[in-house]
């Protein structure tokens, strides 16, 4: 069954200091995408970063970049440089279908 | 280029109205997705059509909740009677459905719906 893991539930990073959120996916196909969004405390809900599964590189957004380890099936976001308008909740998801699998989120606090 | 549109953004009724929320997708997009958010079930998906036609609907609740798009512009989710429960923040997205996978997915704002 397809499913996306995101393990922690929160996560606090200093300023101006790199942080990564974790994502595990499990699928049997070949073909899929996998997707960041974010979601600050207004409520919106933010895509940041996409990553085929025949991408051979990792794709990156500006400060946001995306750790593809197909092998183990993990899709890391990386957030460089992290700034307090950071702070919000991120959730990964994946499609391999014609709809996204979202993971349960993980809560971000930046502090100065 | 305008993004998904939602309306209302806000809506406060009494259990029993009749609720209908609104969403125009971003134009050239042949998916539609409905989901719900709360604090205790996250992010859920209720219904999703491609090409006008609704797909899956075994996320929606209960027969009060029914959703509808007539053309490629436009979807209604509406709730008939609305309950207490049904208060939520609740999204419409769209996308592209290449017949491989799905294309990255664009939110609307979302409607804060409160049933009193």
């Amino acid at each position: 069954a397809q499913k996306i893991t995101q393990t922690q539930p929160g996560m606090f990073v200093q300023e101006k200091e790199a942080v990564t959120l974790d994502c595990t996916y499990d699928t049997s196909d070949q073909s899929y995408g996998l997707f960041w969004y974010k979601q600050p405390s207004s409520g919106e809900m933010i895509f940041l970063i996409y990553q085929g599964s025949y991408d051979e590189q990792n794709a990156t957004e500006g400060r946001y970049s995306l750790n593809f380890q197909k092998a183990r099936k993990s899709a890391n976001l990386v957030i460089s440089a992290s700034q307090l308008g950071d702070s919000a909740m991120y959730f990964c998801a994946m499609s391999n279908t014609d709809k996204l699998i979202f993971g349960t989120g993980t809560r971000l606090q930046v502090f100065p | 280029d305008a993004g998904v549109i939602q309306s209302p953004r806000h809506e406060v009724t009494e259990m029993g109205q009749e609720v209908t929320l609104r969403c125009k997708p971003i134009s050239g997009h042949n998916s539609l997705f409905w989901y719900r958010q709360t604090m205790m079930r996250g992010l859920e998906l209720l219904i999703y059509f491609n090409n006008n036609v609704p797909i899956d609907d075994s996320g929606m609740p209960e027969d009060r909740f029914s959703a509808k798009m007539p053309n490629a512009s436009f979807s209604t989710l509406k709730i008939q009677p609305s309950e207490p429960r049904d208060s939520a923040v609740y999204f419409c997205a769209s996308s592209t459905w290449t017949g491989r996978y799905q294309e990255t997915q664009y939110f609307g704002p979302g409607t804060r719906l409160l049933v009193l």
